[in-house]
């Protein structure tokens, strides 16, 4: 069975940093490329970062602004997300995500087909 | 960056109904569109993938279609369960995804 758990959540300070973790199991972790996503109280999903199998690529959405730093760790099956000069509009709950990679008519399509329960992250004085 | 919108931000149903929800790419992005379902508290559930794929155990009832900007997802009969919030996402652009803004799907 295929789990997703994120850890590393809390209360931070404006400013401070706090690094999340998600580990996983049931699957060959290092074949996957993974991705973290975020959701604030009361609103909507939103990409946070995606990070290729073997590291090679990483990419973040343009909002934080070089804040945050994807890495995984595929000996010890896990997804890491730093998170650095946390501000209050960075409080959302913070899930884990498989990026399956399926190919139809000529191309490959990716999509998350897997979640973690999230961790929430609050970032308050 | 590829924009998403979907509409309606909200919709009412009844038990029974056929309900469809529309998502707009600013730009082509072919059939790299995923629906998800997201419950309260929990996190979102695959429905569809590349447009038109039936994610494996979701039930039927969930039809997706379309290409290059315009895309749907049509519930053919609600059941009660099917009241959630339903988010679209493209994966046109490789590893840079971007979702809508959502669609709260309540009883009516």
């Amino acid at each position: 069975e295929v789990q997703l758990v994120e850890s590393g959540g809390g209360l931070v300070k404006p400013g401070g940093s706090l690094r999340l973790s998600c580990a996983a199991s049931g699957f060959t972790f290092s074949s996957y490329n993974m991705n973290w996503v975020r959701q604030a109280p009361g609103k909507g999903l939103e990409w946070v970062s995606s990070i290729t199998s073997s590291s090679t690529y990483i990419f973040y959405a343009d909002s934080l602004k070089g804040r945050f730093t994807i890495s995984r760790d595929n000996a010890k099956n896990s997804l890491y997300l730093q998170m650095n000069s946390l501000r209050a509009e960075d409080t959302a709950v913070y899930y884990c995500a498989r990026d399956e990679r399926r190919y139809s008519s000529g191309r490959y399509y990716e999509s998350l087909d897997y979640w973690g329960q999230g961790t929430l992250v609050t970032v308050s004085s | 960056d590829i924009q998403m919108t979907q509409s309606p931000s909200s919709l009412s149903a009844s038990v029974g109904d056929r309900v469809t929800i529309t998502c707009r790419a600013s730009q082509s992005i072919t059939r790299s569109l995923n629906w998800y379902q997201q419950k309260p508290g929990k996190a979102p559930n695959l429905l569809i993938y590349a447009a038109s794929s039936l994610q494996s155990g979701v039930p039927s009832r969930f039809n997706g279609s379309g290409s290059g900007t315009d895309f749907t997802l049509t519930i053919s009969s609600l059941q009660p369960e099917d009241f959630a919030t339903y988010y679209c996402q493209q994966t046109y652009s490789t590893l840079m995804y971007t979702f809508g803004q959502g669609t709260n799907l309540e009883i009516k």
